[in-house]
């Protein structure tokens, strides 16, 4: 079946602009995850929404930075007045149930001047 | 204080030798684990989760939990150079969100 989803692959902005990151999940899948992950470094968690449950933001950086999940699906990742700071991988991940094993997308390379 | 940890090495080992990967994680009620692979410049992939104490074996590789001890350990047999990567290591339980490691990279000598 298809897998988890990420559009654009690729993204350069230039510094003050706002961007969007959308994430599609594997059908069926009621958690999604937003991690972002800079150069040779490790995961940092973002947020994860859980079927109808609220959202846990506790990881975004700022408040530049938000997301929302339309309809228990398809979920876009905002940032605000993006910083060089910002430039990452940013990665969704979906999984059947906040305990269960995630699956990846391909990632956005956001890449800011 | 990190949830997950993790030595991020590099963890050298030759063509056709064992690779031993470790994680400790400080959340007893820590329930489930998971490893995955992540090839440079590209997304993690899942290789297995373990739920229960013991080991449990798919093919070359074997995860092994120890509850009592908060670690889980993943070993390669017959290693390869396309083996060669950052292995992350995740782990939850009940309520709480997975949470990853910072991955340990291994490099498989020919």
């Amino acid at each position: 079946g298809a897998g988890v989803s990420q559009s654009p692959s690729n993204k350069v902005t230039e510094k003050g602009k706002d961007v969007e990151l959308r994430c599609d999940p594997i059908s069926g899948h009621t958690a999604l995850y937003w991690y972002r992950q800079s150069l040779g470094q490790g995961l940092e968690f973002l947020i994860y929404f859980q079927g109808n449950s609220a959202p846990d933001k506790s990881g975004l950086p700022s408040d530049r930075f938000s997301a929302e999940r339309t309809g228990g699906s398809v979920s876009t990742l905002t940032i605000q007045r993006t910083q060089q700071e910002d430039s990452a991988v940013y990665l969704c991940a979906s999984s059947q149930g906040l305990m269960r094993e995630q699956y990846f997308g391909p990632g956005t390379r956001l890449t800011v001047t | 204080q990190k949830e997950v940890e993790q030595n991020s090495g590099p963890l050298s080992v030759p063509e056709g030798a064992i690779a031993s990967l470790n994680c400790t994680y400080s959340d007893r009620g820590s329930q489930s684990f998971f490893w995955y692979r992540q090839y440079s410049g590209k997304s993690p992939e899942l290789i297995m989760f373990i739920y229960s104490n013991g080991d449990k074996e798919d093919g070359r590789f074997t995860a092994q939990l120890n509850k009592a001890s908060q670690y889980v350990s993943l070993l390669i047999r017959d290693s390869q150079p396309s083996d060669s990567a950052t292995y992350l290591c995740a782990g939850g339980g009940g309520y709480q969100k997975v949470t990853f490691g910072t991955g340990t990279k291994l490099q498989v000598i020919p």
